[in-house]
């Protein structure tokens, strides 16, 4: 059972275009969805985050648009540079940070942005 | 500086082995948790610990044992139980407690390659 769906598994995208990766949940309970960026052979760190009582967030060129009733999120890159080529985790949580945290995990977007 | 510290870096197992992967964090996290990573599957969750001297199973336990003796430490063990121990281990920590928020904050990883 894949609680969190994401799409597309790779993504290449022309320098200064927009990168767009989606993602899709189950647990109507979920009530933190946070993106993490990961480098090769290094730890994921996070990138943007969102709680479902906003529709939209942005930070510079990241933003994460959120549709709860069709209980999907997305990260939008513009600008997209090739020091963006990394992969991209979607994740999602519920409980507020109680005795129970912890994150699920999407199965990550492999994004390549060409000069 | 303060951060997550995994060692070692890279590690091989011969079949029949156990290893063990060191976790060390000076955040002053209360949570610490295990991920493994493999291609193309994301990060799921092997276990992980919300105070010292407890811990509970994640999605992927079985073959792994870990012990949380100090707040700084969450140790990890591949047993020779797990027969597909090849993959990227990934330790992480939060602060505990809703106002801490629920950043996830990850170390940069362990490699173990069975030979």
């Amino acid at each position: 059972q894949q609680q969190v769906k994401q799409s597309p598994q790779s993504l290449i995208v022309q320098k200064g275009g927009i990168s767009i990766i989606n993602c899709a949940y189950e647990n109507t309970a979920f009530d933190y969805f946070p993106w993490y960026q990961q480098f090769p052979g290094k730890g994921p760190a996070l990138l943007i985050a969102i709680r479902p009582d906003v529709s939209e967030k942005k930070e510079g060129r990241f933003t994460i648009s959120f549709n709860k009733s069709a209980k999907q999120f997305s990260l939008h890159i513009m600008d997209s540079q090739p020091g963006d080529s990394a992969t991209y985790f979607c994740a999602a949580s519920k409980g507020g940070g109680g005795s129970n945290y912890k994150l699920t995990f999407g199965k990550g977007t492999l994004l390549t942005v060409n000069p | 500086d303060g951060g997550i510290t995994q060692s070692p870096k890279y590690l091989f197992r011969k079949e029949g082995q156990n290893v063990t992967l060191s976790c060390e964090q000076n955040l002053n996290h209360d949570a610490m948790y295990w991920y493994r990573q493999d291609p193309g599957q994301g990060l799921r969750l092997i276990y992980y610990s919300q105070i010292v001297n407890d811990f509970q199973k994640g999605d992927i336990a079985e073959g792994y044992s870990v012990s949380r003796e100090k707040k700084e430490s969450f140790p990890l063990t591949v047993t020779s139980a797990q027969k597909n121990p090849t993959a990227f281990y990934l330790c992480a920590s939060r602060a505990a407690g809703i106002a801490s928020g629920n950043t996830i904050y990850f170390g940069e990883g362990s490699w173990l390659t069975v030979v």
